[in-house]
Protein backbone atom coordinates (compact mmCIF):
# COMPACT_ATOMS: atom_id res chain seq x y z
CA UNK A 1 0.00 0.00 0.00
CA UNK A 2 1.49 3.52 -1.00
CA UNK A 3 2.22 6.49 1.72
CA UNK A 4 0.48 9.15 0.07
CA UNK A 5 -0.61 12.18 1.78
CA UNK A 6 -2.71 15.62 0.67
CA UNK A 7 -3.20 18.91 2.58
CA UNK A 8 -4.50 20.84 3.75
CA UNK A 9 -7.72 18.72 4.83
CA UNK A 10 -9.95 21.13 4.94
CA UNK A 11 -9.90 24.61 3.66
CA UNK A 12 -12.66 27.37 3.98
CA UNK A 13 -11.53 30.00 1.59
CA UNK A 14 -13.74 33.16 -0.23
CA UNK A 15 -14.73 33.23 -3.82
CA UNK A 16 -11.62 34.45 -6.25
CA UNK A 17 -8.57 33.31 -4.19
CA UNK A 18 -6.34 31.52 -6.12
CA UNK A 19 -5.67 28.05 -3.95
CA UNK A 20 -3.40 24.92 -4.34
CA UNK A 21 -4.13 21.64 -3.24
CA UNK A 22 -0.71 19.32 -2.36
CA UNK A 23 -0.70 15.99 -3.37
CA UNK A 24 2.55 13.54 -2.62
CA UNK A 25 3.76 9.94 -2.24
CA UNK A 26 6.62 8.42 -0.80
CA UNK A 27 6.56 5.17 -3.23
CA UNK A 28 7.85 6.69 -6.34
CA UNK A 29 5.29 5.94 -8.73
CA UNK A 30 4.80 7.02 -12.05
CA UNK A 31 0.74 6.90 -11.77
CA UNK A 32 -0.87 9.62 -10.23
CA UNK A 33 -4.34 11.05 -10.45
CA UNK A 34 -7.37 13.77 -8.99
CA UNK A 35 -10.73 13.19 -8.31
CA UNK A 36 -13.52 15.03 -7.04
CA UNK A 37 -16.32 14.07 -5.23
CA UNK A 38 -19.92 15.16 -3.70
CA UNK A 39 -21.42 13.21 -1.55
CA UNK A 40 -23.99 10.50 -2.78
CA UNK A 41 -22.20 11.09 -6.03
CA UNK A 42 -19.03 8.54 -7.75
CA UNK A 43 -15.55 9.58 -8.10
CA UNK A 44 -15.11 11.76 -10.73
CA UNK A 45 -10.87 11.52 -12.31
CA UNK A 46 -10.32 15.10 -13.52
CA UNK A 47 -6.16 14.62 -14.37
CA UNK A 48 -4.07 12.33 -14.50
CA UNK A 49 -0.26 11.89 -14.67
CA UNK A 50 1.49 9.07 -15.91
CA UNK A 51 5.00 10.80 -14.81
CA UNK A 52 6.96 13.87 -14.85
CA UNK A 53 6.23 16.44 -17.15
CA UNK A 54 2.95 14.50 -18.61
CA UNK A 55 -0.80 15.48 -17.61
CA UNK A 56 -3.81 15.03 -18.77
CA UNK A 57 -7.47 16.29 -18.12
CA UNK A 58 -9.87 13.09 -16.94
CA UNK A 59 -13.20 12.32 -17.77
CA UNK A 60 -15.09 15.79 -15.58
CA UNK A 61 -13.70 18.59 -17.66
CA UNK A 62 -12.83 21.53 -14.48
CA UNK A 63 -11.10 24.72 -14.32
CA UNK A 64 -8.38 23.20 -12.26
CA UNK A 65 -5.14 22.56 -13.66
CA UNK A 66 -2.47 20.44 -12.06
CA UNK A 67 1.83 20.21 -12.36
CA UNK A 68 4.17 16.97 -12.19
CA UNK A 69 7.71 18.61 -11.78
CA UNK A 70 8.78 15.99 -9.59
CA UNK A 71 7.45 12.46 -9.32
CA UNK A 72 6.61 12.43 -5.74
CA UNK A 73 4.22 15.69 -5.88
CA UNK A 74 0.95 16.24 -8.44
CA UNK A 75 -0.55 19.55 -6.61
CA UNK A 76 -4.14 20.73 -8.27
CA UNK A 77 -4.78 24.73 -8.45
CA UNK A 78 -7.15 26.87 -8.91
CA UNK A 79 -6.36 30.23 -10.07
CA UNK A 80 -10.02 31.39 -9.02
CA UNK A 81 -12.22 29.52 -6.35
CA UNK A 82 -15.83 29.55 -7.32
CA UNK A 83 -18.78 28.35 -4.80
CA UNK A 84 -19.14 25.38 -7.48
CA UNK A 85 -15.72 24.57 -6.45
CA UNK A 86 -16.75 23.38 -3.47
CA UNK A 87 -16.10 19.33 -3.17
CA UNK A 88 -13.93 16.82 -1.55
CA UNK A 89 -10.41 16.27 -3.70
CA UNK A 90 -8.80 13.10 -4.02
CA UNK A 91 -5.73 12.37 -4.57
CA UNK A 92 -4.58 8.78 -5.72
CA UNK A 93 -1.72 6.49 -6.78
CA UNK A 94 -1.54 3.17 -8.14
CA UNK A 95 2.08 1.55 -8.91
CA UNK A 96 1.40 0.36 -12.50
CA UNK A 97 1.82 -3.09 -11.73
CA UNK A 98 -1.81 -3.81 -10.80
CA UNK A 99 -4.75 -1.96 -10.89
CA UNK A 100 -5.57 -0.84 -7.56
CA UNK A 101 -5.36 2.75 -7.04
CA UNK A 102 -4.14 4.12 -3.20
CA UNK A 103 -6.21 7.24 -1.78
CA UNK A 104 -4.50 9.98 0.32
CA UNK A 105 -7.27 11.14 3.10
CA UNK A 106 -8.60 13.75 0.71
CA UNK A 107 -9.01 17.74 1.06
CA UNK A 108 -12.76 18.85 1.68
CA UNK A 109 -12.73 22.26 -0.04
CA UNK A 110 -15.76 24.89 0.56
CA UNK A 111 -15.70 28.27 -1.14
CA UNK A 112 -17.94 30.90 0.07
CA UNK B 1 -23.24 8.73 -19.21
CA UNK B 2 -22.48 6.73 -16.15
CA UNK B 3 -20.70 3.09 -16.98
CA UNK B 4 -20.68 1.97 -13.64
CA UNK B 5 -23.79 1.43 -11.65
CA UNK B 6 -25.00 1.23 -7.79
CA UNK B 7 -28.58 1.14 -7.63
CA UNK B 8 -28.68 0.36 -3.66
CA UNK B 9 -28.24 3.95 -2.47
CA UNK B 10 -28.75 2.33 1.11
CA UNK B 11 -28.30 -0.52 2.75
CA UNK B 12 -29.34 -1.49 6.78
CA UNK B 13 -27.98 -4.86 8.13
CA UNK B 14 -28.08 -6.45 11.57
CA UNK B 15 -24.55 -7.61 12.98
CA UNK B 16 -23.59 -10.65 11.73
CA UNK B 17 -25.66 -10.99 9.01
CA UNK B 18 -24.24 -11.23 5.66
CA UNK B 19 -24.46 -7.60 3.50
CA UNK B 20 -24.96 -7.76 -0.12
CA UNK B 21 -23.85 -4.88 -2.16
CA UNK B 22 -24.31 -5.03 -5.98
CA UNK B 23 -22.84 -3.40 -8.85
CA UNK B 24 -24.29 -3.08 -12.76
CA UNK B 25 -21.57 -1.88 -15.13
CA UNK B 26 -22.24 -1.42 -19.35
CA UNK B 27 -18.93 -1.14 -20.84
CA UNK B 28 -17.95 -4.74 -22.34
CA UNK B 29 -13.89 -3.46 -22.11
CA UNK B 30 -13.99 -3.62 -18.59
CA UNK B 31 -12.13 -6.26 -17.68
CA UNK B 32 -11.02 -5.69 -13.92
CA UNK B 33 -13.29 -4.87 -10.50
CA UNK B 34 -12.43 -3.19 -7.84
CA UNK B 35 -14.52 -2.62 -4.27
CA UNK B 36 -13.26 0.35 -1.97
CA UNK B 37 -14.66 1.42 1.37
CA UNK B 38 -15.28 4.53 2.21
CA UNK B 39 -15.63 6.80 5.95
CA UNK B 40 -16.71 10.36 5.41
CA UNK B 41 -13.91 12.93 5.49
CA UNK B 42 -11.46 9.99 4.87
CA UNK B 43 -10.24 8.66 1.63
CA UNK B 44 -11.36 5.79 -0.43
CA UNK B 45 -9.36 2.56 0.97
CA UNK B 46 -9.33 -0.46 -1.77
CA UNK B 47 -11.00 -3.74 -0.18
CA UNK B 48 -11.12 -6.59 -3.11
CA UNK B 49 -10.48 -7.13 -6.73
CA UNK B 50 -11.57 -9.41 -9.05
CA UNK B 51 -10.22 -10.18 -13.10
CA UNK B 52 -12.54 -10.46 -15.76
CA UNK B 53 -11.05 -14.32 -15.62
CA UNK B 54 -12.57 -14.79 -12.63
CA UNK B 55 -15.78 -15.64 -11.46
CA UNK B 56 -15.03 -14.90 -7.73
CA UNK B 57 -12.43 -13.87 -4.82
CA UNK B 58 -12.28 -13.96 -1.65
CA UNK B 59 -10.22 -12.84 1.39
CA UNK B 60 -11.54 -13.20 4.72
CA UNK B 61 -14.83 -11.68 5.24
CA UNK B 62 -15.01 -10.03 1.98
CA UNK B 63 -16.11 -12.09 -1.24
CA UNK B 64 -16.36 -10.90 -4.64
CA UNK B 65 -19.07 -12.65 -7.54
CA UNK B 66 -18.59 -11.51 -10.97
CA UNK B 67 -21.03 -12.37 -13.58
CA UNK B 68 -19.78 -11.26 -17.42
CA UNK B 69 -22.80 -12.10 -19.09
CA UNK B 70 -25.01 -10.22 -16.89
CA UNK B 71 -22.19 -7.49 -16.10
CA UNK B 72 -22.97 -7.76 -12.54
CA UNK B 73 -21.08 -7.82 -9.94
CA UNK B 74 -21.58 -8.25 -6.39
CA UNK B 75 -19.70 -8.09 -2.75
CA UNK B 76 -20.51 -10.12 0.40
CA UNK B 77 -19.28 -9.45 3.96
CA UNK B 78 -20.15 -11.96 5.86
CA UNK B 79 -20.53 -11.99 9.12
CA UNK B 80 -21.39 -8.24 9.25
CA UNK B 81 -19.50 -6.16 11.79
CA UNK B 82 -20.61 -2.60 13.07
CA UNK B 83 -16.97 -1.23 11.59
CA UNK B 84 -18.04 -2.17 8.34
CA UNK B 85 -20.48 0.74 8.49
CA UNK B 86 -19.03 2.83 5.46
CA UNK B 87 -19.89 3.57 2.01
CA UNK B 88 -18.69 0.83 -0.58
CA UNK B 89 -17.83 2.23 -3.96
CA UNK B 90 -17.65 -0.35 -7.19
CA UNK B 91 -15.06 0.51 -9.14
CA UNK B 92 -14.45 -1.18 -13.48
CA UNK B 93 -11.65 -0.18 -15.35
CA UNK B 94 -9.83 -1.53 -18.74
CA UNK B 95 -6.43 -2.01 -19.75
CA UNK B 96 -6.06 1.74 -19.65
CA UNK B 97 -6.07 1.88 -16.08
CA UNK B 98 -8.54 4.76 -15.53
CA UNK B 99 -11.06 3.67 -13.15
CA UNK B 100 -14.39 4.42 -13.69
CA UNK B 101 -16.44 4.82 -10.40
CA UNK B 102 -20.46 4.01 -8.97
CA UNK B 103 -21.98 6.30 -6.71
CA UNK B 104 -21.56 4.34 -3.69
CA UNK B 105 -24.00 2.25 -0.92
CA UNK B 106 -24.04 3.57 2.30
CA UNK B 107 -23.80 0.25 4.57
CA UNK B 108 -25.57 0.70 8.42
CA UNK B 109 -24.84 -2.03 10.58
CA UNK B 110 -26.84 -2.42 13.71
CA UNK B 111 -26.53 -4.45 16.50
Amino acid sequence: EADIYQTPRYLVIGTGKKITLECSQTMGHDKMYWYQQDPGMELHLIHYSYGVNSTEKGDLSSESTVSRIRTEHFPLTLESARPSHTSQYLCATTSGVTYEQYFGPGTRLTVT
Amino acid sequence: DQQVKQNSPSLSVQEGRISILNCDYTNSMFDYFLWYKKYPAEGPTFLISISSIKDKNEDGRFTVFLNKSAKHLSLHIVPSQPGDSAVYFCAATDSWGKLQFGAGTQVVVTP
